[in-house]
């Protein structure tokens, strides 16, 4: 079962523009990641921040987590049309290994 | 590397027949997760193994569903019979567990996109 909820579920924004995505979760947590998909493609990794980090860059990408909220937020700078995509937060609970996934939030960036 | 790779990438069957499902991981991967995507459910692990060994098997929906990993490149996901509500696009991921699970990160495969008829 999903570990919880993303928001928003869409997301349109001009090219150029700033685009952030929330992800709560329910349990105590390993470490959080966060994944984008391309329509009918694979999952690809973006970023992964563990439990005991607050906040983490890679490039044009900010990831931040809360774990006394369970939520983490991912931040895309600058976005480009090529961002278009769904992106999803996963969670690795405390004791296992497997990913449970957010809902996913569909991005769409417009040229 | 080549990535994970799964095959077929489509698969279209009907009721009743057995559908096989194949992944080759990442080599020197020690872990490989089974994965489905439906738009009901969304993304929810099936089973996972670790060094060749099924360490949980929750997710596997019924005994309609069986997965083996014979060696360390090689795994099945086999469904028999298949049945409509199986549709969906089925993930292989590998990982590396040197982190103690913190780091850990999952690469996936392209998927296979299922069409139980």
């Amino acid at each position: 079962s999903q570990q919880g909820e993303e928001d928003p579920q869409a997301l349109s924004i001009q090219e150029g523009e700033n685009a952030t995505m929330n992800c709560s979760y329910k349990t105590s947590i390993n470490n959080l990641q966060w994944y984008r998909q391309n329509s009918g493609r694979g999952l690809v990794h973006l970023i992964l921040i563990r439990s005991n980090e607050r906040e983490k860059h890679s490039g044009r990408l900010r990831v931040t987590l809360d774990t006394s909220k369970k939520s983490s937020s991912l931040l895309i700078t600058a976005s480009r049309a090529a961002d278009t995509a769904s992106y999803f937060c996963a969670t690795v609970r405390t004791g296992r290994r497997a990913l449970t996934f957010g809902s996913g939030t569909r991005l769409q960036v417009q040229p | 590397d080549a990535g994970v790779i799964q095959s077929p990438r489509h698969e279209v069957t009907e009721m009743g027949q057995e559908v096989t499902l194949r992944c080759k991981p990442i080599s020197g991967h020690d872990y490989l997760f089974w994965y489905r995507q439906t738009m009901m459910r969304g993304l929810e692990l099936l089973i996972y193994f670790n060094n060749n060994v099924p360490i949980d098997d929750s997710g596997m929906p019924e005994d309609r569903f069986s997965a083996k990993m014979p060696n360390a490149s090689f795994s099945t996901l086999k469904i028999q019979p298949s049945e409509p509500r199986d549709s969906a696009v089925y993930f292989c991921a590998s990982s590396f567990g040197s982190g103690g699970g913190n780091t850990d990160t999952q690469y996936f495969g392209p998927g296979t996109r299922l069409t139980v008829l």
